[in-house]
């Protein structure tokens, strides 16, 4: 069975800073999605990145960008420029069904 | 992409009855829905996959005659919490999927909590 594991339960980052997530996940495919999903304190979950396996260039959506690194099975987001409005829990998931991590909770200072 | 409703968005009810949640896809026609749990300060679990027209796929460890679901149309589909018990207050989340894999929306969610 796949496992997405986030070590990070929380981290913290000055406002305009650059934070970066860590997630690693456990699996024997070898094409596959990975995801970054944010979830507010409204509790609404919001796509934040996605990345194919299959392709080796790392996702990028703006300020939000991945550093996938397929032989580690590792994904890590990486957040440019914090705003406060970036504060949320992050979760990383793999695969077509979602397979969550335990997530992270970010928080930005101000 | 697609946008979801879901209702209601928190209920409460007494211990042993019946609860039911529902996820309109308001602008696709989804043959799949997924509904997924989420208990205070932890991860999303997928509890089943909602099919249209046919039997739902429930994931390891969920009773299927605990949580009904029914996906009688293209744009609905419910899930009934039935004789609730208070460890079934929850957090409970649909998604649906409407173009290329890895393209989900979500619903808002529910807030269950029995009594």
């Amino acid at each position: 069975a796949q496992t997405v594991t986030q070590s990070q339960p929380e981290m913290s980052v000055q406002e305009a800073e650059t934070v970066t997530l860590s997630c690693t996940y456990d699996t024997s495919e070898s094409d596959y999605y990975l995801f970054w999903y944010k979830q507010p304190p409204s509790r609404q979950m919001i796509l934040v990145i996605r990345q194919e396996a299959y392709k080796q260039q790392n996702a990028t959506e703006n300020r939000f960008s991945v550093n996938f690194q397929k032989a580690a099975k590792s994904f890590s987001l990486k957040i440019s420029d914090s705003q406060l409005g970036d504060a949320a829990m992050y979760f990383c998931a793999y695969g077509e069904k979602l397979t969550f991590g335990t997530g992270t909770r970010l928080t930005i200072i101000p | 992409g697609a946008v979801v409703s879901q209702h209601p968005s928190w209920v409460i009810c007494k211990s042993g009855t019946s609860v039911k949640i529902e996820c309109r896809s308001l602008d696709f026609q989804a043959t799949t829905m997924f509904w997924y749990r989420q208990f205070p300060k932890q991860s999303l679990m997928l509890m089943a996959t909602s099919n249209e027209g046919s039997k739902a796929t429930y994931e390891q460890g969920v009773e299927k005659d605990k949580f009904l679901i029914n996906h009688a149309s293209l744009t609905l589909s419910t899930l009934t919490v039935t004789s609730a018990h208070p460890e079934d207050s929850s957090f409970y989340i649909c998604s649906v999927s409407p173009a290329l894999p890895g393209d989900y929306t979500f619903g808002s969610g529910t807030r269950l909590t029995v009594v």
